[in-house]
């Protein structure tokens, strides 16, 4: 089945400093891509997308890229900030030829981030 | 409101209560889900509704039991739990079935004593 790996945290990081989150997953077909974030004491929120291989996802400085090649979508951005500091998760959804499964998403077990001053 | 709202926001329970988690989405979407999440563990997916019908169903034991009563509301109604089955219970919402992009309310935080 499908299935998502993410890189073992908790992460720490100082601000200003680059931030790489690696994904990579298992599918058959032509999955699309996610990354959400999960801030102290809410729910999940999409961050970024990927539909096709070689779109670039970005949003609020984060960017990922769908590598079917390396069946990877990692997530970084440039600068932190103690803000970003939240859970995030690699997710995916199979295409509409995984069949019943479409709009099912699988996600990874999540990376904790502190980003200090 | 606005998005997807979850009430009680923590929950304290012994084994032998009767409780019910509401969730409620004004997004005007067709499809809700509940989602368990555990320390250290990916999100699982416990059901699925799409226009009030239960879609999916994995495997969840039968101390919980979900409602649908629209399509706007959900509930997941808990009786006799065990203390592993404390965790943040997540209700997201989607368009429709098919749709990938998924709104997920706060959660509840349950405890089970």
């Amino acid at each position: 089945g499908d299935s998502v790996t993410q890189m073992e945290g908790p992460v720490t990081l100082s601000e200003e400093a680059f931030l790489t989150i690696n994904c990579t997953y298992t599918a058959t077909g032509y999955p699309s891509l996610f990354w959400y974030v999960q801030y102290p004491g809410e729910g999940l929120q999409l961050l970024l997308k990927a539909t096709k291989a070689d779109d670039k996802g970005s949003n609020k400085g984060f960017e990922a890229t769908y590598r079917k090649e390396t069946t990877s979508f990692h997530l970084e951005k440039g600068s932190v900030q103690v803000s970003d500091s939240a859970v995030y998760f690699c997710a995916l959804s199979p295409s509409r030829a995984g069949g019943t499964s479409y709009g099912k998403l699988t996600f990874g077990q999540g990376t904790i981030l502190t980003v200090h001053p | 409101e606005t998005g997807v709202t979850q009430t009680p926001r923590h929950l304290v329970m012994g084994m032998t209560n009767k409780k019910s988690l509401k969730c409620e989405q004004h997004l005007g979407h067709n499809a809700m889900y509940w989602y368990k999440q555990s320390a250290k563990k990916p999100l699982e997916l416990m059901f699925v509704y799409s226009l009030e019908e239960r879609v999916e169903n994995n495997s969840v034991p039968s101390r919980f039991s979900p409602e649908c009563p629209n399509s706007s509301h959900l509930f997941l109604h808990l009786h006799t739990l065990q203390p592993e089955d404390s965790a943040l219970y997540l209700c997201a919402s989607s368009q429709d079935r098919g749709s990938q992009e998924q709104y997920f309310g706060p959660g509840t935080r349950l405890t089970v004593t």
